[in-house]
């Protein structure tokens, strides 16, 4: 199956510290979506994108799908945006089911 | 609108025992999955309902587990009997389309066996 490796694994920041998150995929997507975990666990959709760029506040994302990878870039980070990133892929072709990576664990620190 | 509602939130339960999860999708949505986490690994699929029709069910680990989706509204996922490794959260998920958008989260249910 498709595999979907994620990096760092592990990220700590200062308040008002910028980031970039990367996604890499071992095979053609036609869906790609990135995630947060918040530290309640729930799980909230940050963008669809299986190409180009999106940009949403300090958040934006780039899927370069050619090259298979996409990243997620985060803006003068805030306390709320400590948990888990996960990026998540439909493989093109297949079953319309999404593919994890392990995540990113990001800590912004005051 | 409202979001994808789960209960109960948590859940704990002794082995052997049976556990029955709710899911309920966002209002118009015919697509509902099943995902969950175990301890310390990735996100993983269970199974994809269209409406009422399981249209992908290969992630499902065995015969202890079954889904339902009756009516093609709210599903169930149940568990019987529960063994030590099911611990772990059960996450549902709705959207419009299959492919084309977004997928919305429900908050989880964690379930953890004894």
């Amino acid at each position: 199956g498709i595999q979907v490796e994620q990096s760092p694994p592990d990220l700590i920041l200062q308040e008002g510290a910028n980031s970039t998150l990367r996604c890499n995929f071992s095979d053609s997507v036609n869906n790609l979506q990135w995630f947060h975990q918040n530290p309640w666990g729930q799980l909230i959709n940050l963008f669809y994108i299986p190409s180009g760029t999106k940009q949403n506040g300090r958040l934006s994302a780039t899927t370069v799908a050619t090259e298979r990878y996409s990243l997620l870039y985060i803006s003068s980070s805030q306390t709320t945006d400590s948990g888990v990133y996960f990026c998540a892929v439909e493989r093109e072709g297949g079953s319309e089911k999404l593919v994890f990576g392990k995540g990113t664990k990001l800590t912004v620190n005051p | 609108e409202a979001g994808v509602t789960q209960f109960p939130s948590h859940s704990v339960i002794e082995k052997g025992q049976t556990v029955t999860l709710r899911c309920d999708p966002i209002s118009g949505h015919d697509n509902l999955y099943w995902y969950r986490r175990v301890m310390g690994k990735e996100i993983k699929f269970l199974l994809h309902f269209v409406k009422e029709s399981k249209q992908d069910e290969s992630g499902m680990p065995n015969n202890r587990f079954l889904a339902e989706r009756t009516g093609g509204t709210y599903s169930t996922l149940k568990v019987q009997p529960a063994e030590l490794e099911d611990s772990g959260v059960y996450f549902c998920a709705s959207s419009y389309d299959r492919t084309y958008s977004p997928l919305h989260f429900g908050n989880g249910t964690r379930l953890t066996v004894t």
